[in-house]
């Protein structure tokens, strides 16, 4: 089992639909990101979390909706998408601090989004 | 403006041919340089961070340099298995990373 765990990995979808995608990490780390990768593009911060508190919230529409239960859990729920949101959606954690290894973002797999 | 740039966009290597890849950044502060290695269908994998100019990280095949203004990753007598994409990344918040396009490395047998 990963560090970091996502669920699904392929989801196709239709524009009406509501569908959650999942991200689960076992590191005790205290920080959850969710990234965007789109072709030729650098990843696209969407939102983080520190110990459940958003931090971020990168002008991300509201067709977008993150949850974060607890420290360990993130989620991210779609409606109404569009099909320019088809991407790879990444998501991370994180560990701050000054120790060796902190700041490194460890990611999931990811899960592919397609938009009907 | 934070900005991260990665050259080449693509290289393609005969087996044993050394290269380097480029990461070129212009932030208003660096707290760490992150390199990446992402296969096709997978999530980055963490490879060096850099966090002072004239730091260096090796592994393997792999050597990663910083200056001021860049990081080199330098790909020595590479194989096949190195083909993937690099994804080079700059720290500038607690929570904030800057990315590149990246790298598709292709090594030919």
């Amino acid at each position: 089992e990963t560090g970091v765990t996502q669920t699904p990995r392929h989801l196709v979808m239709g524009m009406t639909n509501k569908k959650s995608l999942k991200c689960e990490q076992h590191l005790g780390h205290n920080a959850m990101y969710w990234y965007k990768q789109s072709a030729k593009k650098p990843l696209e911060l969407m939102f983080v979390y520190n110990f459940k508190e958003q931090t971020e919230n990168n002008s991300v529409p509201s067709r977008f909706s993150p949850e974060c239960p607890n420290s360990s859990h993130l989620f991210l729920h779609l409606h109404t998408l569009q099909p320019e949101d088809s991407a790879l959606y990444l998501c991370a954690s994180s560990a701050a601090g000054g120790f060796p290894g902190a700041n490194v973002l460890t990611f999931g797999a990811g899960s592919r989004l397609t938009v009907l | 403006e934070d900005q991260v740039t990665q050259s080449p966009e693509a290289l393609r290597l005969q087996e044993g041919e050394s290269s380097s890849l480029n990461c070129s950044y212009t932030v208003s502060g660096l707290r760490g340089l992150f390199w990446y290695r992402q296969d096709p269908g997978k999530g980055p994998e963490f490879l060096f961070t850099l966090y002072s100019a004239g730091e260096e990280k090796e592994k393997e095949r792999l050597k990663a340099t910083l200056t001021k203004k860049e990081s080199f990753l330098h790909i020595t007598a590479p194989k096949p298995e190195d083909s993937a994409t690099y994804l080079c990344a700059v720290q500038v918040g607690t929570y904030k990373y800057i990315f590149g396009t990246g790298t598709r490395l292709k090594v030919l047998a």
